[in-house]
């Protein structure tokens, strides 16, 4: 079984901290996700990354970033968390070709106070 | 702008009746997936409708994509509470490679 692990399952910053959400897959997949999930607004992308060091954009790249130093973690970073932040943060991992399925995390709901 | 809408956002009903949840677009797919939530979990896949026309059926739960890949259903027969989550559908194109898009979801209670 695809098992994605996400570092915290609930988190309280300040505004203005550095956050760091990291998420770690063990099936060797190459595609990895970042989305935060607000009620009435679904699943919005964040960033994702289809290679180590390879990121690319997604629909609300404002505000974060992301490294993917090994293939099977990639970290999510609030550079100066704000109150809007606040949200549930799922990742996500896909192993590469023609399956579209995606293998989610628990997520880890933030609170930026 | 939603790509993906889906109606109704939210469904109360009791144990034993049935259900329909829809998943529209103008936009085509080449193919659609639909997942379920369960509180404090991830989302975890249910099915993917490939072909225009498509029917897969889980147990109680019958999928149909649109003729015209832009739209899909999720049918629930005899519905139990352990169906009890929300119910998101994720459409790929392929020219948007990985990504999907998410409709915002039906948080679908089945009270006993």
């Amino acid at each position: 079984d695809v098992k994605v692990t996400q570092s915290s399952r609930y988190l309280v910053k300040r505004t203005g901290e550095k956050v760091f959400l990291e998420c770690v897959q063990d099936m060797d997949h190459e595609n990895m996700f970042w989305y935060r999930q607000d009620p009435g607004l679904g699943l919005r992308l964040i960033y994702f990354s289809y290679d180590v060091k390879m990121k690319e954009k997604g629909d609300i790249p404002e505000g974060y970033s992301v490294s993917r130093e090994k293939k099977e973690r990639f970290s999510l970073i609030l550079e100066s968390a704000s109150t809007n932040q606040t949200s549930m943060y799922l990742c996500a991992s896909r192993q590469g070709g023609a399956s579209y399925e995606q293998y989610f995390g628990p997520g880890t709901r933030l609170t930026v106070t | 702008t939603q790509l993906l809408e889906q109606s109704p956002q939210f469904l109360s009903i009791q144990e034993g009746e049935n259900l329909t949840v829809y998943c529209n677009s103008s936009s085509v797919f080449s193919s659609l997936q639909w997942y379920r939530q369960e509180p404090g979990e991830g989302p975890v896949l249910l099915v993917t409708v490939v072909t225009g026309g498509e029917v897969k059926k889980l147990k109680r739960l019958t999928f149909q994509f649109g003729d015209a890949r832009k739209d899909s259903s999720l049918h629930i027969t005899a519905a139990q509470p352990g169906d009890t989550g929300l119910y998101l559908c994720a459409g790929a194109k392929e020219t948007s490679g990985s990504r999907l898009t998410f409709g915002e979801g039906t948080q679908l209670t089945v009270n006993p």
